[in-house]
């Protein structure tokens, strides 16, 4: 069974500094690997996402995550921090042959000032 | 930009009583989820419903729980007899279609207390 880690419940950062947001997966066929934000009172936002092709993947708002089979991680970060990226942030993982996603803990992001 | 309803945004309940979760999936879309969040806790999957019927369940969606799609446009998730466990943030995702890649776009969720 697939499962995801998100190293650090909570990160924080200083405006302008490099965010870097940890994510492991536990999977026994290649999974495809997603990113999502939550804002306050809000839903769950695609950030990014990878499937096939290129293991660098850029999303939205600067982000970008690489995919690293021989580490099986897929680490979610953005060269300098904004007040406007405070979130929580889940990465989550699809099977080939699955429907659903499967969800790490999540980490709040705090960016300070 | 088409989006995901979930309604009401909060619901209060007594235990035992039955609740229906509403949600309005993108029109398009064939693909509906449920998914909950116990406070502190991951997201969880609870079902899949694709072409009118169930197409994959959680060990979580026992016989407590049922949704249906009861016109073109609404997707329901009821829970009979509600539990203080039930207490979770519930949310409500559709897809395009079937491959695995596609996004699931989610909608703000339900928050909901048993008391």
């Amino acid at each position: 069974a697939q499962s995801v880690t998100q190293l650090g419940s909570h990160v924080s950062v200083s405006e302008g500094a490099l965010v870097l947001l940890r994510c492991n997966y536990s999977s026994s066929v290649p999974p495809y690997l997603f990113w999502y934000v939550q804002y306050p009172n809000q839903g769950l936002q695609l950030l990014l996402k990878y499937t096939t092709g290129a293991t660098l993947v850029k999303g939205i708002n600067g982000f970008e995550a690489e995919f690293k089979k021989s580490e099986t991680s897929f680490h979610l970060t953005k060269p300098s921090a904004h007040m406007s990226d405070a979130a929580e942030y889940f990465c989550a993982v699809s099977l080939e042959y699955g429907n659903k996603l499967v969800f790490g803990a999540g980490t709040i992001l705090r960016v300070k000032s | 930009e088409p989006e995901v309803t979930q309604t009401p945004s909060h619901q209060v309940t007594q235990m035992g009583q039955e609740v229906i979760l509403r949600c309005v999936p993108i029109s398009n879309h064939l693909y509906f989820y449920w998914y909950r969040q116990i406070l502190g806790q991951k997201v969880e999957f609870l079902v899949s419903f694709y072409n009118n019927e169930i197409s994959e369940k959680s060990e979580i969606f026992d016989d407590q729980f049922s949704v249906e799609r009861p016109d073109g446009s609404n997707f329901t998730l009821k829970i009979r007899s509600t539990k203080l466990e039930d207490s979770a943030m519930y949310f409500c995702a559709s897809r395009r279609d079937t491959l695995p890649q596609e996004t699931q776009y989610f909608g703000p969720g339900t928050r909901l207390l048993v008391l």
